[in-house]
């Protein structure tokens, strides 16, 4: 079955930090670009970053340059968003998604992020 | 100015059609411009319907029905998603997306009441 599975959300203070990862099944992984699009609760969908298949290319959303990271792991089957300087309109439920240029045809359940103090 | 800009909202009847706009900003060529639109329902995450740049150039998402097209009006600078014989179970949001400034942007989302 081809999926995506978020984790790492989770509650963190201002200024902090956290680690989202992915990790894919069913498809060749290393074969597509991957991104990460969020949602604030009860707000639409913004992009947020995506990552090209051997990780060379990387495209950020202007609010998150410089505080997130994407990366990947081709033989782990793996993506992650570091995110530093977290700041409460960080707040939202992260996806990750397969990106077949802007077609996100497939996505992961979602891992919550709460900036909070 | 949002790059993308839809309606909040949108209520039509069963069997109905609907017509979801999505209007481009000023300076930002709709007929040009390749538009995805995604179907969000409560609780699930957004599935892709289709992508659309001209009647020759168009993709429909996998299994995704018929009753569901897209189209422009170059006069309002806009895309459309038409959704034909409307059914309960098209009650959803509907964002588009565009590619702009090297980055996806998505549109603000259409709330789609069947009743």
């Amino acid at each position: 079955e081809v999926q995506l599975v978020e984790s790492g959300g989770g509650l963190v203070q201002p200024g902090g930090s956290l680690r989202l990862s992915c990790v894919a099944s069913g498809f060749t992984f290393s074969s597509y670009y991957l991104a990460w699009v969020r949602q604030a609760p009860g707000k639409g969908l913004e992009w947020v970053a995506n990552i090209k298949q051997d990780g060379s290319g990387k495209n950020f959303v202007d609010s998150v340059k410089g505080r997130f990271t994407i990366s990947r792991d081709n033989a782990q089957n793996s993506l992650y968003l570091q995110m530093n300087s977290l700041r409460a309109e960080d707040t939202a439920l992260y996806y990750c998604a397969r990106d077949v240029g802007g077609t996100l045809d497939i996505w992961g359940q979602g891992t919550m992020v709460t900036v909070s103090s | 100015q949002a790059v993308l800009t839809q309606p909040s909202s949108l209520s039509a009847s069963p069997g109905a059609s609907a017509s979801l706009t999505c209007t481009l900003r000023s300076g930002i060529n709709a007929g040009t411009s390749t538009i995805y639109w995604y179907q969000q329902k409560p609780g699930s995450p957004p599935q892709y319907l289709l992508r659309y740049k001209s009647d020759s150039d168009k993709q429909q998402g996998s299994g995704v029905p018929s009753r569901f097209s897209g189209s422009k009006d170059a006069s309002a600078n806009a895309g459309i998603l038409l959704i034909s014989g409307l059914q309960s179970d098209d009650e959803a949001d509907y964002y588009c997306m565009i590619w702009h400034s090297s980055i996806w942007v998505f549109g603000g989302g259409t709330k789609l009441t069947v009743l």
